[in-house]
């Protein structure tokens, strides 16, 4: 059963950069699409991009100044960095799996990791 | 972007009842829609792809449907482990992009 968990520092003062990494395991990263969602607090999900295992990206223009995505397949992993972060970017961050096949929905999904910008 | 126009924002039923959540496209996404389940303090969970197409090990209760531009997700009798927050996602065009949620509680 593939899981996936996500890793990174849970406080940051705006200004600084985000870095999450998101560890696969129980399968490879091979052949997959592998996706950034983040929920702010009591609020919805907003996708943040994909990047695939060959390296490819797409990331939502509303944030494609300041993202940043990245996959080593030697530790099967993926990471995401972010710019510049503010409160508004305070929020849950999830990584996840694209389903195989070309369908963008997202089988399955890390536990993810609270992330809070206060100075 | 692709606009997702989630309704009703929440509900409320009881166990047993039939319940629809509905996402309306701002624009025509040839039946690339998912349906997620989350519960509180939770990651989401696909219920349902392609629109119609039900998750491995997603109870039959749940379906998906379309009328032109108009996506439904129906629970055929609601049981307790329902009661959730659900979601609609496009993937029909970059960026994806989701609907607000509908809260489903307990009458």
């Amino acid at each position: 059963q593939v899981h996936l968990q996500e890793s990174g520092p849970g406080l940051l003062k705006p200004s600084e950069t985000l870095s999450l990494n998101c560890i696969v395991s129980g399968g490879s990263i091979s052949s997959y699409y592998w996706s950034w969602i983040r929920q702010p607090p009591g609020k919805g999900l907003e996708w943040i991009g994909y990047v695939s295992h060959s390296g490819g990206t797409d990331y939502n223009p509303s944030l494609k100044s300041r993202v940043t995505m990245s996959v080593d397949m030697s530790k099967n992993q993926f990471s995401l960095k972010m710019s510049s972060v503010t409160a508004a970017d305070t929020a849950i961050y999830y990584c996840a799996r694209d389903l195989p096949g070309g369908d963008d929905a997202l089988d399955m999904w890390g536990q993810g990791t609270m992330v809070t910008v206060s100075s | 972007d692709i606009q997702m126009t989630q309704s009703p924002s929440s509900l409320s039923a009881s166990v047993g009842d039939r319940v629809t959540i509905t996402c309306r496209a701002s624009q025509g996404i040839a039946n690339s829609l998912a349906w997620y389940q989350q519960n509180p303090g939770k990651a989401p969970k696909l219920l349902v792809y392609t629109a119609f197409r039900l998750q491995n090990g997603v109870p039959s209760r749940f379906s998906g449907s379309r009328s032109g531009t108009e996506y439904t997700l129906t629970i055929s009798s609601l049981q307790p482990e329902d009661f959730a927050t659900y979601y609609c996602q496009q993937y029909y065009g970059s960026p994806l992009t989701f609907g607000g949620g509908t809260k489903v509680d307990i009458k």
